[in-house]
Parts: C-alpha cells; structure tokens; sequence
C-alpha cells in the first residue's frame, strides 16, 4: 500500500537560516505531488505541485522553492527564512481518482 | 475564477443534533468535490468524494450544481465527529491537477 513520509516533524530556525523539508512518497511511481501551507483560518494554500521529475508548478509567489530530485521524493526549501514563512506544511500526493492523500506534516517556527 | 467558500469558521452542536456544514464553490467546469477530515493530532484524511455517493461514518454529501454546493450532513452527531472539515474542489485538464480547499469548518460537537 501507498504510504507518504514527511521530516523532520517540526522545526525551529531563527530568521535568514536556510530550510529543507523531504517528502517520500512509497508504493506508487510517478505520482503527482504538492506542498501545503496550512494556517489556522485560512485552510490550505497550494504552494508548488510536480507531475514528474523535475518539473515544479509554484502557485504563489514568496520565499520558498521546491525540487523533485527524484521519482518519490519532494523537497521544500528556502535560502533565508522569513518570519512569516512559520506554519505547518503538508506534503500530499494524489491518487486514481483525483483525491489526494497527506503526510503528516512538519511544523515549522522561524524565531 | 475557481473558488471554494465554507462560511462557518465554527459550528457547535449537541451530540445527537442534525449537522450541516455548508460549501460552495465557483467553476465553470464540470465539478469534482472532496470533503476532508482532521481529527485533533492526526493527518488530514479524505471522507468522502461525490463521484462515489457514498455515507462515510454516517455523513453524506449531495453535489447541487444549481445552487453551487456540497453540503456536508448527518442526522445524528456523535462526540467523536468533533473535527475540522475541508471542502475541495478538483482543477483538472492538461498539465493543471491540484485541489483548492475551503478555509474549513471546525465541528464542535457537545456532550
């Protein structure tokens, strides 16, 4: 069956540190995948999405960027964390039938 | 423009009482809906899509495409349902496949 890792699970980093966030997703190939930002009253905000190997889709502009190294594998970065880059991420990939299944997420704190 | 509303931040009901919780979304394309689940310190999970008219631990969702909606509903709550709900809304075609959520409902559901 398909599972979906995510570390570490949380994060302190002071301000202008860089940032790096994995995701592995095992027992499918070639999926979909996409990164979440989810923040207390405002649901989730989709962040960047890949349909293959290095190929990234950013939905919104900010200070993060995203990498797809490999089939199974997603990365979150940031050179120089902002304040406002705190929050929780999701990693999440998507099945058969257009639904999509989440990671258990990393809290992140920029101090 | 695509857009998925969920009005109520908060619903708070007794145990046993109806519960409703109200979606509406915007799209010219023929839709796809989601609802999700995050029970306290646990990962979002899919409850139920409307493409499988399925009842999920006793919740059902109706697709009206004249009135834009996907109201989530079940007769009786149970203490247990206490919850955050999320309403998505897929985009798919070409090389676009992501979900756009609500900013959720949090189910309070009282002893």
């Amino acid at each position: 069956s398909q599972t979906i890792h995510q570390w570490p699970a949380t994060l302190v980093q002071p301000v202008g540190s860089p940032l790096s966030l994995e995701c592995t997703v095992e027992g499918t190939s070639n999926p979909n995948l996409y990164w979440y930002r989810q923040a207390a009253g405002r649901g989730l905000q989709l962040l960047f999405y890949s349909v293959g190997i290095g190929q990234i889709s950013s939905e919104v502009p900010q200070n993060l960027s995203a990498s797809r190294p490999q089939d199974r594998q997603f990365i979150l970065s940031s050179k120089k964390l902002l304040l406002s880059d705190s929050g929780f991420y999701l990693c999440a990939w998507m099945g058969n039938y257009n639904e999509q299944f989440f990671g258990p997420g990393t809290r992140l704190t920029v101090l | 423009a695509q857009r998925v509303t969920q009005p109520e931040k908060l619903l708070s009901v007794f145990k046993g009482a109806p519960v409703e919780l109200k979606c509406n979304y915007s799209y010219s394309g023929s839709p796809e809906l989601f609802w999700y689940v995050q029970y306290s310190r646990q990962r979002l999970q899919l409850l139920l899509r409307h493409i499988s008219r399925e009842s999920i631990k006793g919740f059902t969702a109706d697709l009206n495409k004249g009135e834009t909606s996907f109201h989530l509903k079940k007769p009786f709550a149970q203490e247990e349902d206490s919850a955050m709900y999320y309403c998505a809304l897929s985009l798919h075609g070409g090389a676009t496949n992501k979900l756009i959520f609500g900013t959720g409902t949090l189910l309070a559901v009282q002893p």
